[in-house]
């Protein structure tokens, strides 16, 4: 059962555009959303989280959208530049202290000049 | 930020080995630790949770005798894969929670595994 659904699985997106990846989730209990970014090779890295009493939240460049009544959230990257290229899964747990996460499938950016 | 490293970044190894990957939090302490599997292209599926002098806690269809893990202290935990087979090649990455809430969990740079 996949509990944490991501699409799409890739997306190619020209510098300076707005680079979109939804996610939904089945678990009502659910209530941190962390987006992780990373390269290849390398360990994933925390990007922005949010939590299911707020329906946005922004840093830099980055946004999380959630709608709770959905079970959706979403990642804007806004201006998308080459560097931003990565793979970037979506991801869902209970807040609380050392919980696990499960993670979405992934969505592989590609930001072209 | 708080730092995880794991070590090795790669190793290679014949069939019928073990081979052991160790996991710090460099610096703060950590009772917690995650060990995740990703095969190429795939996300990051969870093996175990490691917990910081008691046993590990497995998740479903993971070999708990097979992949062996061992916290030992509030900074290390170690996963050894006995008996490493082919198919058990994998980025093998694990992470720890650390926070105000302790939600964050920061990663390693994950042991690229290669069973030959």
């Amino acid at each position: 059962q996949q509990q944490v659904k991501q699409s799409p699985q890739s997306l190619i997106v020209q510098k300076g555009g707005i680079s979109i990846i939804n996610c939904a989730y089945e678990n009502t209990a659910f209530d941190y959303f962390p987006w992780y970014q990373q390269f290849p090779g390398k360990g994933p890295a925390l990007l922005i989280a949010i939590r299911p009493d707020v329906s946005e939240k922004k840093e830099g460049r980055f946004t999380i959208s959630f709608n709770k009544s959905a079970k959706q959230f979403s990642l804007h990257i806004m201006d998308s530049q080459p560097g931003d290229s990565a793979t970037y899964f979506c991801a869902a747990g209970n807040s609380g202290g050392y919980q696990k996460v499960t993670f979405g499938i992934g969505t592989k950016l590609q930001v072209i000049p | 930020g708080a730092v995880v490293s794991q070590h090795p970044s790669w190793v290679i190894c014949k069939s019928g080995t073990s081979v052991k990957i160790e996991c710090r939090s460099l610096d703060f302490q950590a009772t917690t630790m995650f060990w995740y599997r990703q095969f190429p292209k795939q996300s990051l599926m969870l093996m175990a949770t490691s917990n910081e002098g008691s046993k590990a806690t497995y998740e479903q269809g993971v070999e708990k005798d097979k992949f062996l893990i061992n916290h030992a202290s509030l900074t290390l935990s170690t996963l050894t894969v006995t008996s490493a087979h082919p198919e058990d090649s994998s980025f093998y990455i694990c992470s720890a929670p650390w926070g105000r809430e302790e939600d964050e969990q920061f990663f390693g740079p994950g042991t690229r595994l290669t069973v030959l």
